[in-house]
């Protein structure tokens, strides 16, 4: 079964620093979501792609969070620099398209900040 | 999307049917009740939805009250797998991805 890839699994890094992670949707999957968890919340929506365009970043943090989906296929959500408030999961997501009925989540990427 | 409210936590025997309520009585009519649940250090996992219709699945049964203003996710037998949180989301089906996750109900299935 197709699967949303996620990579890493977990990050530790240190306050300040710049920390990156990646998201391979299901193959075919025209639109990708990021969200983040903060443990013992559900997951909110920090950005929405539609094929290489950002059709929604309204809650993304703009001043320290970036987003790309450069050909449409892969994405990279990159946080610079990284604060302790950051330390939560994201998740990534994939469906065939806005319509769809079901979207896909990967594993997640687990960030600690120290 | 109509805000819902779940009870934070539930318990239930193995084998027994799980029955997770929903109370969503400001949905509109052209919003769904989806269903996604949540193991623990895994990504949300979709479950089931509906409209007005009860549904069933492979997963579970969907029952919607006729004014629509409550639902209840029915795990008809439960097993220690099904322990996770579960998150009942209203919104319409035009964005698959774009929900607004409470903090759901987290269900524990013991022995």
């Amino acid at each position: 079964e197709a699967e949303v890839a996620q990579s890493p699994r977990y990050k530790i890094t240190e306050k300040s620093q710049a920390v990156a992670f990646w998201c391979d949707p299901i193959s075919g999957h025209a639109t990708l979501y990021w969200y983040r968890q903060i443990l013992g919340q559900g997951p909110e929506l920090l950005v929405q792609f539609q094929d290489e365009s950002v059709v929604d970043d309204s809650q993304l943090p703009k001043d320290r969070f970036s987003a790309e989906r450069l050909k449409g296929v892969d994405s990279t959500l990159k946080i610079q620099p990284a604060e302790l408030g950051d330390s939560a999961m994201y998740l990534c997501a994939s469906s065939l398209d806005p319509k769809g009925e079901e979207a896909f989540f990967g594993q997640g990427t687990r960030l600690t900040v120290v | 999307d109509a805000k819902t409210t779940q009870p934070p936590s539930m318990d239930c025997a193995e084998g027994r049917a799980a029955n997770l309520p929903c109370n969503h009585s400001t949905i509109s009519g052209n919003e769904y009740v989806y269903w996604y649940r949540q193991i623990h250090s895994q990504g949300p996992q979709y479950i089931i939805h509906g409209l007005k219709n009860n549904e069933t699945n492979e997963m579970a049964s969907l029952i919607i009250t006729e004014d629509r203003k409550s639902s209840t996710l029915i795990l008809p037998h439960a097993t220690l797998r099904d322990t996770a949180v579960y998150y009942c989301i209203v919104r319409p089906n035009t964005n698959a991805g774009k929900s607004t996750f409470g903090d759901g109900t987290t269900l524990t299935v013991k022995p």
